[in-house]
């Protein structure tokens, strides 16, 4: 039973192209995260949605654009796609709240090469 | 806005050796997190450290966390391949966590 799933794996596309990247979790948490890592593999936050609504948005371009459409779903929209795009991306969940952890549960990544 | 540093970013260690890594961060973080990141794969967590004092053992590795020195360390001891990866600690800042740049560990035989 995988807790946070994310598809595609991979995905190769040409600049200019929009693409998606769909992110399900299964642990009842609340709370879903994108996250990029680069070449360099830092990890970088870039969204956050709580109960379908975004509470963090990063100093992301707006060709980002996530969508929620309920708790345990977290997808990600690429427009107009860049070389500088290309990079491993992370779907992640939590529990919130004042008492909570918010030990982060991350997907298998989707590696993004934009030619 | 938090900042989490880590110390050293790579470590080339031959096994059997005991050595300890540190994460510091730079404003109030009562909560750190370890992950352990393997090539091409996804971060699993390691330890959820929640309290001034917390220490986590898990195998060779055990964790701690100063608050006041705004501190945590892994302790690896008696390092093995398995443990070759990259480790990334976490502070919790305004709802979510801010990573450090990761620590790459190579265990050589």
């Amino acid at each position: 039973d995988t807790a946070v799933s994310q598809t595609p794996k991979y995905l190769v596309t040409q600049m200019g192209n929009d693409k998606s990247i769909k992110c399900e979790q299964n642990l009842g948490h609340d709370t879903m995260y994108w996250y990029k890592q680069d070449s360099k593999k830092f990890l970088k936050i870039m969204f956050s949605y709580n109960n379908k609504e975004l509470i963090i948005n990063e100093t992301v371009p707006n060709r980002f654009s996530p969508k929620s459409p309920d708790k345990a779903h977290l997808n990600l929209h690429i427009n107009s796609l860049e070389l500088g795009d290309s990079a491993v991306y992370f779907c992640a969940s939590s529990t919130s709240g004042d008492s909570a952890p918010y030990e982060q549960y991350f997907g298998p990544g989707t590696r993004l090469t934009v030619t | 806005e938090l900042k989490v540093e880590q110390n050293p970013l790579f470590l080339s260690m031959q096994e059997g050796k005991n050595y300890t890594i540190y994460c510091n961060y730079s404003t109030t973080s009562d909560r750190l997190y370890w992950y352990r990141q393997d090539p091409g794969k996804s971060l699993e967590s390691l330890f959820v450290l929640l309290s001034n004092g917390a220490v986590k053992q898990e195998g060779r590795l055990m964790a701690s966390l100063d608050t006041k020195a705004r501190l945590s360390t892994l302790h690896i001891t008696a390092a093995v391949h398995d443990l070759s990866a990259t480790y990334f600690c976490a502070g919790l800042g305004s709802e979510k966590l801010v990573f450090g740049k990761g620590m790459k560990l190579t265990v050589n035989p």
